[in-house]
């Protein structure tokens, strides 16, 4: 079984520029959150989806953050404009019903 | 909203000695806890989870206790190797119509000295 594919693995962009991330869950999960992890920290929740509804959006910056999961399955997260700031890795994870992540590799940005 | 502390943030022992994580969270409603690992550069990993029914698991080296009363859970590792180097992160989570809300703790850095 495949597992949560992210791309692009890194991206490095200057201030004021956009950038978008993709997520392809693992199959049949319905779940799928957007997590944005700075260095030495934990997870931290931005969106969550259940099929292709936003059910938990609180943290998300909705000023510069936007994300869309048309049809209930890719996903895809962005930045517009990117801060420095905004540097991080950006984690996808996928689950079905029974609390268990499973974590894509996730997307490490540099903003410069 | 819910609040995980975990400690401590650094943690080193020798190999064949026991680790200890701990965790605390304030949400009552929280009744699902897992722990991740995640080496340097690569995506967290679920290693062990626990459901508030139930108060110990084990799966082989590593181990889940969790107090609801206190709110508090552990995770204890027996026999250290070398590749239990990692960062732990634990996770309380609460369900939230068809899936779960996660908050997880900050991590801590385990490094097991061969």
């Amino acid at each position: 079984e495949a597992g949560v594919v992210q791309s692009p693995r890194y991206k490095i962009i200057e201030k004021k520029q956009p950038v978008a991330f993709w997520c392809n869950p693992i199959s049949g999960h319905n779940t799928l959150y957007w997590y944005l992890q700075n260095l030495g920290q934990g997870p931290e929740l931005l969106i969550r989806y259940e099929n292709e509804e936003a059910v938990d959006d609180s943290q998300l910056p909705k000023d510069r953050f936007s994300a869309e999961r048309l049809k209930g399955v890719d996903s895809t997260l962005k930045i517009q404009p990117a801060e420095l700031g905004d540097s991080a890795v950006y984690l996808c994870a996928s689950s079905y019903g029974t609390g268990k992540q499973f974590f894509g590799p996730g997307t490490r940005l540099t903003v410069l | 909203g819910e609040n995980v502390e975990q400690h401590p943030s650094t943690l080193s022992v020798q190999e064949g000695d026991s680790a200890v994580i701990k965790c605390t969270y304030s949400d009552s409603a929280s009744n699902y806890f897992p722990w991740y690992k995640q080496e340097l550069g690569k995506r967290p990993q679920l290693i062990i989870d626990i459901r508030s029914n139930v108060g110990e698991k084990k799966d082989q080296r590593i181990a889940v206790t969790l107090n609801k009363t206190a709110k508090h859970f552990s995770l204890h590792i027996t026999e250290t190797q070398p590749e239990d180097s990692a960062v732990y992160f634990c996770a309380a989570s609460r369900a939230s119509g068809g899936s779960y809300i996660p908050t997880f703790g900050r991590g801590t850095s385990l490094i097991v000295h061969p």
